[in-house]
């Protein structure tokens, strides 16, 4: 199975902040490489597919980079509603498989 | 609008069985892969099964196969998982999602449903 692995696990930022976070495979997952956000009770929201395509209404200020076995999700300009949960996951396989995410917090 | 609703969540004993629901609801249901996916109190996320468009083709984590199955039923838009000999590890809420129209990503997702196993 492809393992994937996120780093950093928490992530302190403020208001404005420009963040990285990087999620990489244990093997080349081409670009099937799609993120999610996650708050606590709701449904995760797809973010970006195929590694850096804008999901349907994701606002600009969220991309991705990579492909193979390194990938990254930058957002620009953090607003408050983006403080949540992020994971990657890869579709290279039928059987999918998660990172185990990364916190962002505000600090 | 896309709308994926599911149901069939409580509390099961170690050992025993308990089908889950998963409403579709405003695209053409066997057009589409579906999932489920679940996150353990205090967890991440895990993908558990997935199913193609016709429902011929399905797919496992190693943790669920032989114990769970996943099926569709295209003349009610239903998607469902079928767990037996649940164990403690499975205490999750249970999310369905749809698979997007170029890869195994999820575009659209329900709001879940819990599942407690315990005594």
């Amino acid at each position: 199975d492809i393992q994937m692995t996120q780093f950093p696990s928490t992530l302190s930022a403020s208001v404005g902040d420009r963040v990285n976070m990087t999620c990489r495979a244990s093997q080349s997952v081409s670009t099937w490489l799609a993120w999610y956000q996650h708050k606590p009770g709701k449904a995760p929201k797809l973010l970006i597919y195929a590694a850096s395509k804008l999901g349907g209404g994701v606002p600009s200020r969220f991309s991705g980079s990579g492909s193979g076995t390194e990938f990254t999700l930058t957002i620009d300009s953090l607003q408050s509603d983006d403080f949540a949960t992020y994971y990657c996951q890869q579709y290279d396989s039928y059987m999918c498989t998660f990172g185990q995410g990364t916190k962002l917090e505000i600090k | 609008e896309v709308q994926l609703v599911e149901s069939g969540g409580g509390l099961v004993q170690p050992g025993g069985s308990l089908r889950l629901s998963c409403a579709a609801s405003g695209f053409t249901f066997s057009g589409y892969w579906m999932t489920w996916v679940r996150q353990a109190p205090g967890k991440g996320l895990e993908w558990v099964a997935n199913i193609n468009q016709d429902g011929t083709e399905t797919y496992y984590v190693a943790s669920v196969k032989g114990r769970f199955t996943v099926s569709k039923d295209h003349t009610t838009n239903l998607l469902y998982l079928q767990m037996n000999s649940l164990r403690g590890e499975d205490t999750a809420v249970y999310y369905c999602a749809r698979g997007g129209p170029a890869g195994l990503y999820f575009d659209s997702w329900g709001q879940g449903v819990l599942l407690t196993v315990s005594s």
